[in-house]
């Protein structure tokens, strides 16, 4: 069976302040994986997509990047955090484009 | 790109009645829906979903139905419990690896 973990599962921080968060995917080779920003309350924003290691698309521009150094992790970052990137970032993976999606537990982030 | 359009915002059911949410899209060329449902503080999780070459797919007490000519979906939830509060995302996928949802629906479910 597939696992998907994210890491860490909470974060604090401070405006300006770098972030990486990481997500993995046990159990299934080669799966489309994406990263998902939730704002409190607010619906799911699709932010990246990747379908292979060291292919990532851009979906929405909101000064952050992602990387997939892995054929199992996808790593979402930036070096500086806008109080506006508080929210809930949500990992997930499908086998395919036109599959289903199955997210992650997510990260709670919390910009001060 | 596509947008989705999902109403009501807000729920709120007898129990034993049942619920309907309601999705429209603008792009004629997707052809996938699925339905999340998240709990507080949860991750969302599938709960049904239907391509562009069905008309109706049920899943026990989940109905969704499509009619593509108006770019309308919608879940129909039968008989409700107080365990199916939560809140509810509708999603359309018109191109590969690109999923764009709905503002969701809270439903409540009350005795």
């Amino acid at each position: 069976a597939q696992t998907i973990h994210q890491w860490p599962v909470a974060e604090i921080k401070a405006v300006g302040s770098p972030l990486s968060l990481g997500c993995t995917i046990k159990g299934k080779s080669s799966p489309n994986l994406y990263w998902y920003w939730q704002a409190t309350g607010g619906t799911l924003q699709q932010l990246f997509y990747s379908i292979t290691v060291g292919q990532v698309e851009s979906v929405v521009q909101l000064n952050l990047s992602a990387s997939r150094p892995k054929d199992d992790q996808f790593i979402l970052s930036t070096e500086k955090l806008l109080l506006s990137h508080s929210g809930f970032y949500l990992c997930a993976w499908s086998t395919g484009g036109y599959a289903e999606q199955f997210f992650g537990p997510g990260t709670r982030l919390t910009v001060l | 790109g596509e947008q989705v359009e999902q109403l009501p915002s807000i729920l709120r059911v007898q129990e034993g009645s049942s619920a309907s949410i309601n999705c429209s899209y603008e792009d004629s060329a997707s052809n996938y829906f699925p339905w999340y449902k998240q709990e507080p503080g949860e991750n969302p999780k599938l709960i049904i979903d239907i391509r562009s070459n069905m008309e109706r797919k049920q899943i026990q007490e989940l109905i969704v139905l499509l009619d593509k000519k108006a770019k309308r979906f919608s879940l129909h939830i039968t008989d409700t419990q107080p365990g199916d509060s939560a809140m509810y995302f509708c999603a359309a996928s018109s191109s590969f690896s690109k999923l764009v949802f709905g503002q969701g629906t809270s439903l409540s479910v009350v005795p």
